[in-house]
């Protein structure tokens, strides 16, 4: 079975532009979570959506945003890109909302020149 | 504040030697204490997993302890090797019913270096 899947594996962007980045959770997980790891640092949550819903949202600008699609895959959108987004974004899966192992994918590592 | 706070920051160890690696933490009451290993540039993966109930947990030559009473946690490798070289990381997850996974507290993780 696949684990969870993200693209791309890595990007540079240039200061303002925008960016998505793409989380394909385990099959049969209804639940994404995302997370910015800055290096050096733990994960920092920004989103977590179930069922296609917003159950969480971490401290970050509303620069920020995510949804999920209806196959429970995810996309999170940074717009207005500065040099402190750079950092690698994981996506998580688990089964329920709350429940469940939590599954990491490889991460998305963005940099921000 | 972190309330989640490890030890060392970095640790260099010859291969086949043992090492601990310690987590104290503040969260409180916390539902479970989960050990991630994380290679440089890829995502963490579970090592293991604790209730407040559990003392220790192991997963081959992973061993986690944990301490509710004084809120500590460590994890225990044993002859280590090279592939063990990575950063782990502990994380306490606080129980207040339907805590979603955004209320997870991540430590800054323990950067270990395994020497031949």
């Amino acid at each position: 079975d696949a684990g969870v899947t993200q693209s791309p594996t890595h990007l540079i962007k240039t200061r303002g532009q925008h960016v998505t980045l793409r989380c394909s959770p385990i099959s049969g997980h209804k639940s994404v979570s995302w997370y910015q790891q800055v290096l050096g640092q733990g994960p920092q949550f920004i989103f977590q959506y179930y069922e296609k819903e917003e159950r969480g949202r971490g401290n970050f600008p509303d620069r920020f945003s995510a949804r999920q699609f209806p196959n429970y895959s995810s996309e999170l959108n940074v717009n207005a890109l500065l040099l402190g987004d750079s950092a690698l974004y994981l996506c998580a899966s688990s089964q329920g909302q709350n429940t469940g192992e939590l599954f990491f994918g490889e991460g998305s590592r963005l940099t921000v020149l | 504040k972190n309330q989640v706070e490890q030890s060392p920051q970095s640790l260099i160890i010859l291969e086949g030697k043992n090492c601990t690696l310690q987590c104290n933490y503040t969260v409180s009451p916390f539902s479970n204490l989960r050990w991630y290993k994380q290679d440089t540039g890829r995502g963490p993966v579970s090592l293991t997993i604790m209730t407040f109930s559990e003392n220790t947990k192991s997963n081959g030559r992973y061993t986690a302890t944990l301490d509710a009473d004084t809120k500590q946690s460590s994890l225990h490798i044993t002859a280590s090797q090279l592939s063990d070289s990575a950063s782990y990381i502990c994380v306490v997850r606080p129980n207040r019913g339907g805590t979603s996974y955004g209320k997870l507290t991540f430590g800054q993780g323990t950067i270990l270096t395994v020497h031949p």
